[in-house]
């Protein structure tokens, strides 16, 4: 079926550091990839996205380009702050009728100043 | 806008002990999503409402969950003689239409003791 990999955690980073979170997925066909956060405290939201191959998702200085052929969609920043500190959630959906959401395990990311 | 809204935030049972869990979504919104968050299982999707058709019951653990979805708008998941392997943050979302994004609720964490 289905699947979403995402590396463990936690990543410890020190501000303004390069960020990648490396996801790979297994899935029929062409789903949308997702990337959530989790901030402390607070629930998930919706961080980018991308709906086909070779898209490129981006949001607050994050991106993650979907690649087809290597099955891929790592999350990338160029420079880190201490705010970015949160729980990253790497996803898909299949669409059809349901379109539900299959959530990797999270990779928390730790970054002080 | 409001969100989606949860209650309660935090519910403490008993083993045996029946709950529910209630998700107010966004206005409008005709899709309706239950996940819960576990230590070992991860993100999982629990049912989805979409509109007057049918949920889609697939992910649902065991006889002991089900979830009601009032007038196309409000929903309450209910567990029946709650087991310890319950504990877990229990997770809404909707959307508005095919295809769009999921917004996500607080979630409620629950403990069974």
């Amino acid at each position: 079926g289905d699947s979403v990999t995402q590396m463990e955690g936690p990543v410890t980073l020190s501000e303004e550091a390069f960020l990648t979170i490396n996801c790979t997925y297994t899935a029929t066909g062409y789903p949308s990839l997702f990337w959530y956060v989790q901030y402390p405290g607070e629930g998930l939201q919706l961080l980018l996205k991308a709906t086909k191959a070779d898209d490129k998702g981006s949001n607050k200085g994050f991106e993650a380009t979907y690649r087809k052929e290597t099955t891929s969609f790592h999350l990338e920043k160029g420079s880190v702050q201490v705010s970015d500190s949160a729980v990253y959630f790497c996803a898909l959906s299949r669409g059809g009728n349901t379109d539900k959401l299959i959530f990797g395990t999270g990779t928390r990311l730790q970054v002080f100043p | 806008g409001a969100g989606v809204s949860q209650s309660p935030s935090n519910k403490v049972t008993e083993k045996g002990k029946d709950v529910e869990l209630r998700c107010d979504p966004i206005s409008g919104h005709t899709a309706l999503y239950w996940y819960r968050q576990s230590l070992g299982q991860g993100l999982e999707f629990l049912i989805y409402f979409q509109g007057n058709s049918a949920p889609d019951k697939s992910g649902l653990p065991s006889d002991r969950f089900s979830a009601e979805r009032t007038g196309g708008s409000v929903s309450t998941l209910t567990i029946q003689r709650t087991q310890q392997e319950d504990s877990a943050v229990y997770l809404c979302a909707s959307r508005p239409g095919i295809q769009e994004t999921q917004y996500f609720g607080p979630g409620t964490r629950l403990l069974v003791l």
